[in-house]
């Protein structure tokens, strides 16, 4: 088991829905990650919060929403998606401060499908 | 070119063999270097973290970092069939906390 739990593990969705991706952290992490990864390729960063604020947003369409409302906390909020928005959605998380980057720690993700 | 290069593989060892893993890249300024295994249908789990040239060991695995060859390799001692999995190298800069990763290679560990 991870010590970056989301939720849910699974989600379908019709192109008109909107719905939540979950994301939970208990290690004291200040900064909060977003990722894609479809099948067989590497994980694309998304967006990026530090100190529960949005720092990097890597030129994602308006229809996903980030939002980080404490610490441990992380959501993605999805409206009006695309088939071709199906994916592992991966949320990780690290240490922030002076001295060496950490490394980032990552769940199991939660796999989406819209029809 | 990519930043990160990987070879996909896949790389079909029998058990108990000594996998070697490699990744290059372009950009100096990369300063840190991370090894994930990814499972199949899990998110990438931290194997190795470093931040120097050098090695660095933990049990069956090591990592090692060359950078003025800009060449980093993770290898697995007394592999086993619960290995098989892709192994994504991962690097960033000082300062970024963005994770340029390799396209991953697919070991496969045969009994």
């Amino acid at each position: 088991d991870t010590e970056v739990t989301q939720t849910p593990k699974h989600l379908v969705m019709g192109m008109t829905n909107k719905k939540s991706l979950k994301c939970e952290q208990h290690m004291g992490h200040r900064a909060m990650y977003w990722y894609k990864q479809k099948a067989k390729k590497p994980p694309e960063l998304m967006f990026v919060y530090s100190y529960e604020k949005l720092s990097i947003n890597e030129s994602v369409p308006s229809r996903f929403s980030p939002e980080c409302p404490n610490s441990s906390l992380l959501n993605l909020h999805l409206h009006a998606l695309q088939p071709e928005d199906s994916a592992l959605y991966l949320c990780a998380s690290s240490q922030v401060g002076t001295g060496p980057n950490q490394p980032q720690h990552f769940g199991d993700g939660t796999r989406l499908s819209i029809l | 070119q990519k930043e990160v290069e990987q070879d996909p593989g896949p790389l079909s060892v029998p058990e108990g063999a000594i996998v070697s893993l490699n990744c290059t890249y372009s950009n100096s300024a990369f300063q840190y270097f991370m090894w994930y295994r990814q499972y199949s249908r899990k998110g990438p789990e931290l194997l190795m973290y470093t931040y120097s040239s050098g090695n660095k060991e933990d049990g069956r695995f090591t990592a090692q970092v060359d950078k003025s060859s800009k060449y980093i390799s993770l290898f697995i001692r007394d592999s086993q069939p619960s290995d098989s999995a892709t192994y994504l190298c991962a690097m960033m800069n000082t300062g970024f906390q963005k994770l340029v990763f390799g396209t991953g290679t697919r070991l496969l560990v045969s009994p």
